[in-house]
């Protein structure tokens, strides 16, 4: 079993919609937690950060954190084609010095207009 | 505009021939990785550097060698490709400030 699982996907919304991503982990020493979003053809893009537990809003975007169900999310809303691409969770233990993140396989978005 | 630039973007290679993926930053970050992306895998750590002269391998180190002689330039050594390193290949790197990876725009490689 993977130390983080997230559904590929896709997942395909209509634009203007609420979008739910989701990630499940195992390893309770994980404190940072990380969303990433790929465009085609191009790197990984740092969304958002959380720290432990909670919530983060940042415009359209909330991350959210649950340790005690180990299951961190990302909600977008009113959803844009522009949102097209994949998101990836990251992880890092409080206990690694190597600075070293644990992926998830990311999720394909789709909006469609 | 700082951040991580790779190169070459795009590269074809004959099986047994050997290359370098260049990767250099201009963040001062200490921490530098080379990752692989192939579809429905997610992202693979090959090999990582927490500061220049240290370097260790990751999840999928095999046929790949790295060395980091400056904080800035962290260069990917193919030794002999294979068609199974057929591969979207991103460097990234992030310091105690930072949270994130940033990550490079990416290496396609493709070994015929």
């Amino acid at each position: 079993q993977k130390e983080v699982e997230q559904d590929p996907g896709p997942l395909s919304v209509p634009e203007g919609a609420i979008v739910s991503l989701n990630c499940t982990y195992s390893n309770s020493a994980f404190q940072y937690f990380m969303w990433y979003r790929q465009y085609s053809r191009k790197g990984p893009e740092l969304l958002m950060y959380t720290y432990s537990s909670g919530n983060k809003e940042d415009g359209r975007f909330t991350a959210q954190v649950d340790k005690s169900s180990k299951y961190i999310s990302l909600f977008i809303r009113d959803s844009q084609p522009s949102d097209s691409a994949t998101y990836l969770c990251a992880m890092r233990s409080r206990m690694d010095s190597n600075y070293q993140l644990i992926w998830g396989a990311g999720t394909k978005l789709i909006i469609k207009p | 505009n700082a951040g991580v630039t790779q190169t070459p973007k795009f590269q074809v290679l004959k099986t047994g021939q050997s290359m370098t993926l260049q990767c250099a930053q201009d963040m001062n970050h200490e921490y530098m990785s080379w990752y692989r992306q192939d579809p429905g895998m997610g992202l693979r750590l090959i090999h990582y550097s927490v500061g220049a002269g240290i370097t260790d391998q990751g999840e999928v180190p095999n046929g790949y060698n790295v060395s980091r002689s400056t904080t800035e330039d962290f260069p990917l050594r193919l030794l002999s490709a294979a068609p199974s390193q057929t591969s979207v290949y991103f460097c990234a790197s992030t310091d105690r400030a930072n949270y994130g990876y940033t990550f490079g725009s990416g290496t396609r490689l493709t070994v015929v």
